[in-house]
Protein backbone atom coordinates (compact mmCIF):
# COMPACT_ATOMS: atom_id res chain seq x y z
CA UNK A 1 0.00 0.00 0.00
CA UNK A 2 1.77 3.26 -0.70
CA UNK A 3 0.75 5.84 1.77
CA UNK A 4 1.30 9.87 2.01
CA UNK A 5 0.88 11.14 5.42
CA UNK A 6 0.65 14.52 6.65
CA UNK A 7 -0.24 15.84 9.46
CA UNK A 8 -4.06 16.65 9.85
CA UNK A 9 -3.39 20.09 11.48
CA UNK A 10 -4.80 22.85 12.10
CA UNK A 11 -2.17 24.60 11.93
CA UNK A 12 -2.39 28.08 12.77
CA UNK A 13 0.04 31.19 11.92
CA UNK A 14 -0.15 35.21 12.30
CA UNK A 15 0.01 37.05 9.03
CA UNK A 16 3.39 37.70 7.65
CA UNK A 17 4.75 34.79 8.90
CA UNK A 18 5.99 31.53 7.44
CA UNK A 19 3.21 28.70 7.17
CA UNK A 20 5.88 24.86 7.21
CA UNK A 21 4.00 21.74 6.32
CA UNK A 22 4.88 18.46 5.83
CA UNK A 23 4.56 15.32 3.46
CA UNK A 24 6.25 12.26 4.03
CA UNK A 25 5.78 9.16 1.56
CA UNK A 26 6.35 5.15 1.67
CA UNK A 27 6.74 4.30 -2.28
CA UNK A 28 10.83 5.11 -2.91
CA UNK A 29 10.26 4.51 -6.14
CA UNK A 30 7.94 7.81 -6.49
CA UNK A 31 8.91 10.10 -9.45
CA UNK A 32 7.47 13.23 -8.97
CA UNK A 33 5.62 15.26 -5.77
CA UNK A 34 2.74 18.13 -6.14
CA UNK A 35 1.02 20.57 -3.78
CA UNK A 36 -2.23 21.46 -4.12
CA UNK A 37 -4.84 23.82 -2.18
CA UNK A 38 -8.11 23.24 -1.52
CA UNK A 39 -10.51 25.53 -0.27
CA UNK A 40 -13.65 23.68 1.83
CA UNK A 41 -16.45 22.36 -0.07
CA UNK A 42 -13.83 23.00 -3.73
CA UNK A 43 -11.46 21.38 -5.90
CA UNK A 44 -7.65 20.86 -5.58
CA UNK A 45 -5.74 23.92 -6.94
CA UNK A 46 -2.03 23.13 -7.94
CA UNK A 47 -0.08 25.23 -6.13
CA UNK A 48 3.19 23.70 -7.71
CA UNK A 49 5.77 20.67 -8.23
CA UNK A 50 8.71 19.12 -7.50
CA UNK A 51 10.72 16.16 -9.52
CA UNK A 52 14.41 16.67 -8.27
CA UNK A 53 15.94 16.76 -5.48
CA UNK A 54 16.45 20.57 -3.52
CA UNK A 55 14.20 23.15 -3.65
CA UNK A 56 12.05 24.87 -5.80
CA UNK A 57 11.06 28.43 -5.42
CA UNK A 58 7.80 30.00 -6.69
CA UNK A 59 6.55 33.47 -5.67
CA UNK A 60 6.02 33.14 -1.75
CA UNK A 61 5.97 29.60 -2.16
CA UNK A 62 9.11 26.73 -2.09
CA UNK A 63 8.72 23.39 -2.17
CA UNK A 64 11.74 21.32 -0.86
CA UNK A 65 12.14 17.42 -1.84
CA UNK A 66 14.28 15.17 0.06
CA UNK A 67 14.61 11.20 -1.73
CA UNK A 68 17.06 9.48 0.84
CA UNK A 69 14.41 10.98 3.30
CA UNK A 70 10.95 10.60 1.76
CA UNK A 71 9.89 13.85 2.57
CA UNK A 72 8.46 16.72 0.86
CA UNK A 73 7.98 20.10 2.49
CA UNK A 74 5.76 23.15 1.31
CA UNK A 75 7.14 26.71 2.99
CA UNK A 76 4.70 30.08 2.42
CA UNK A 77 6.40 32.86 3.00
CA UNK A 78 4.14 36.10 4.10
CA UNK A 79 1.29 34.16 4.78
CA UNK A 80 -1.45 35.79 4.13
CA UNK A 81 -5.55 35.21 5.34
CA UNK A 82 -6.35 33.82 1.54
CA UNK A 83 -3.91 31.67 2.32
CA UNK A 84 -6.29 29.60 4.73
CA UNK A 85 -7.42 26.33 3.46
CA UNK A 86 -6.17 22.44 3.07
CA UNK A 87 -3.00 22.04 1.62
CA UNK A 88 -2.82 18.49 -0.22
CA UNK A 89 0.86 16.47 -0.72
CA UNK A 90 0.22 14.35 -4.10
CA UNK A 91 3.24 11.88 -4.97
CA UNK A 92 3.28 9.77 -8.28
CA UNK A 93 4.99 6.42 -8.20
CA UNK A 94 5.87 4.97 -11.82
CA UNK A 95 2.41 4.54 -12.96
CA UNK A 96 -0.33 6.86 -13.68
CA UNK A 97 -2.00 6.91 -10.03
CA UNK A 98 -1.33 9.91 -8.02
CA UNK A 99 -1.95 9.40 -4.36
CA UNK A 100 -3.05 12.06 -2.11
CA UNK A 101 -2.08 13.03 1.86
CA UNK A 102 -5.18 13.57 4.09
CA UNK A 103 -4.22 17.20 3.74
CA UNK A 104 -2.92 19.93 6.02
CA UNK A 105 -5.77 22.48 7.41
CA UNK A 106 -3.71 26.11 7.67
CA UNK A 107 -5.28 28.66 9.23
CA UNK A 108 -3.89 32.55 8.43
CA UNK A 109 -4.79 35.13 11.87
CA UNK A 110 -5.16 38.36 10.64
CA UNK B 1 -7.01 29.20 -19.39
CA UNK B 2 -8.45 25.45 -20.16
CA UNK B 3 -10.26 23.84 -17.33
CA UNK B 4 -11.71 20.60 -16.76
CA UNK B 5 -15.21 21.10 -16.77
CA UNK B 6 -18.31 18.63 -14.78
CA UNK B 7 -21.40 18.35 -14.64
CA UNK B 8 -23.60 18.62 -12.52
CA UNK B 9 -22.70 20.15 -9.46
CA UNK B 10 -24.60 18.47 -7.31
CA UNK B 11 -26.52 15.09 -7.99
CA UNK B 12 -29.21 13.80 -5.18
CA UNK B 13 -30.60 10.03 -6.08
CA UNK B 14 -32.15 7.50 -4.54
CA UNK B 15 -30.72 4.48 -3.30
CA UNK B 16 -30.31 2.18 -6.19
CA UNK B 17 -30.72 4.12 -8.82
CA UNK B 18 -28.14 4.75 -11.60
CA UNK B 19 -26.31 7.58 -11.84
CA UNK B 20 -24.06 9.25 -14.62
CA UNK B 21 -21.70 11.64 -14.07
CA UNK B 22 -20.07 14.15 -16.57
CA UNK B 23 -16.45 15.75 -17.66
CA UNK B 24 -14.98 17.24 -20.50
CA UNK B 25 -11.22 17.39 -19.94
CA UNK B 26 -9.27 20.03 -20.92
CA UNK B 27 -8.86 19.40 -25.09
CA UNK B 28 -5.15 18.17 -25.62
CA UNK B 29 -5.07 16.33 -22.57
CA UNK B 30 -4.28 12.37 -22.54
CA UNK B 31 -4.62 10.91 -19.36
CA UNK B 32 -8.32 11.01 -17.62
CA UNK B 33 -9.48 10.01 -13.92
CA UNK B 34 -11.87 10.21 -11.35
CA UNK B 35 -11.39 10.61 -7.87
CA UNK B 36 -13.68 10.86 -4.94
CA UNK B 37 -13.90 12.64 -1.83
CA UNK B 38 -15.67 11.43 1.58
CA UNK B 39 -16.95 14.82 3.52
CA UNK B 40 -13.44 15.27 5.79
CA UNK B 41 -11.83 12.48 4.44
CA UNK B 42 -8.75 12.18 1.89
CA UNK B 43 -8.99 12.27 -1.95
CA UNK B 44 -9.06 8.58 -3.08
CA UNK B 45 -8.44 7.16 -6.63
CA UNK B 46 -11.11 5.42 -8.43
CA UNK B 47 -10.00 5.05 -11.73
CA UNK B 48 -7.48 6.52 -14.96
CA UNK B 49 -8.29 5.99 -18.22
CA UNK B 50 -6.17 6.32 -20.89
CA UNK B 51 -6.01 5.33 -25.00
CA UNK B 52 -9.71 4.24 -24.82
CA UNK B 53 -9.32 2.15 -22.08
CA UNK B 54 -8.97 1.70 -18.41
CA UNK B 55 -4.93 2.07 -17.31
CA UNK B 56 -5.70 1.48 -13.61
CA UNK B 57 -8.24 0.92 -11.27
CA UNK B 58 -8.76 0.97 -7.27
CA UNK B 59 -10.50 -1.42 -4.84
CA UNK B 60 -13.15 1.07 -5.08
CA UNK B 61 -13.88 0.49 -8.30
CA UNK B 62 -15.95 -2.63 -8.35
CA UNK B 63 -18.28 -3.97 -10.76
CA UNK B 64 -20.90 -0.54 -9.83
CA UNK B 65 -18.75 1.68 -11.19
CA UNK B 66 -17.39 1.83 -15.29
CA UNK B 67 -16.13 4.92 -17.60
CA UNK B 68 -16.25 5.57 -21.10
CA UNK B 69 -15.56 8.20 -23.12
CA UNK B 70 -18.64 8.27 -25.52
CA UNK B 71 -17.31 11.00 -27.80
CA UNK B 72 -13.98 12.72 -28.43
CA UNK B 73 -14.48 15.70 -25.54
CA UNK B 74 -16.90 13.65 -22.95
CA UNK B 75 -15.42 11.04 -20.06
CA UNK B 76 -18.25 9.55 -17.78
CA UNK B 77 -18.22 7.69 -14.45
CA UNK B 78 -21.92 5.60 -14.42
CA UNK B 79 -22.48 4.20 -11.09
CA UNK B 80 -25.23 1.27 -11.34
CA UNK B 81 -27.09 0.98 -8.32
CA UNK B 82 -26.24 3.27 -5.93
CA UNK B 83 -25.90 3.28 -1.95
CA UNK B 84 -26.02 5.56 0.84
CA UNK B 85 -21.81 5.50 1.19
CA UNK B 86 -21.25 6.96 -2.34
CA UNK B 87 -22.03 9.99 -1.19
CA UNK B 88 -19.20 12.14 -2.08
CA UNK B 89 -17.48 14.54 -3.92
CA UNK B 90 -16.37 13.28 -7.23
CA UNK B 91 -13.69 15.02 -8.88
CA UNK B 92 -13.17 14.74 -12.56
CA UNK B 93 -9.45 15.15 -13.44
CA UNK B 94 -6.95 15.48 -16.61
CA UNK B 95 -2.70 15.80 -17.31
CA UNK B 96 -1.24 16.17 -20.89
CA UNK B 97 1.05 12.84 -21.65
CA UNK B 98 4.52 13.77 -20.49
CA UNK B 99 5.22 11.74 -17.66
CA UNK B 100 5.76 13.96 -14.60
CA UNK B 101 3.03 16.60 -15.97
CA UNK B 102 0.10 17.30 -13.34
CA UNK B 103 -3.63 16.43 -12.46
CA UNK B 104 -5.92 19.20 -13.08
CA UNK B 105 -9.29 18.94 -11.71
CA UNK B 106 -12.61 19.62 -12.44
CA UNK B 107 -15.01 21.75 -9.92
CA UNK B 108 -16.51 18.77 -8.88
CA UNK B 109 -20.49 16.75 -8.63
CA UNK B 110 -21.63 16.49 -4.97
CA UNK B 111 -23.83 13.19 -5.26
CA UNK B 112 -25.93 12.54 -2.19
CA UNK B 113 -27.82 9.59 -2.38
CA UNK B 114 -30.91 8.96 0.05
Amino acid sequence: QKEVEQNSGPLSVPEGAIASLNCTYSDRGSQSFFWYRQYSGKSPELIMFIYSNGDKEDGRFTAQLNKASQYVSLLIRDSQPSDSATYLCAVKSTGNQFYFGTGTSLTVIP
Amino acid sequence: EPEVTQTPSHQVTQMGQEVILRCVPISNHLYFYWYRQILGQKVEFLVSFYNNEISEKSEIFDDQFSVERPDGSNFTLKIRSTKLEDSAMYFCASRVSSYNSPLHFGNGTRLTVT
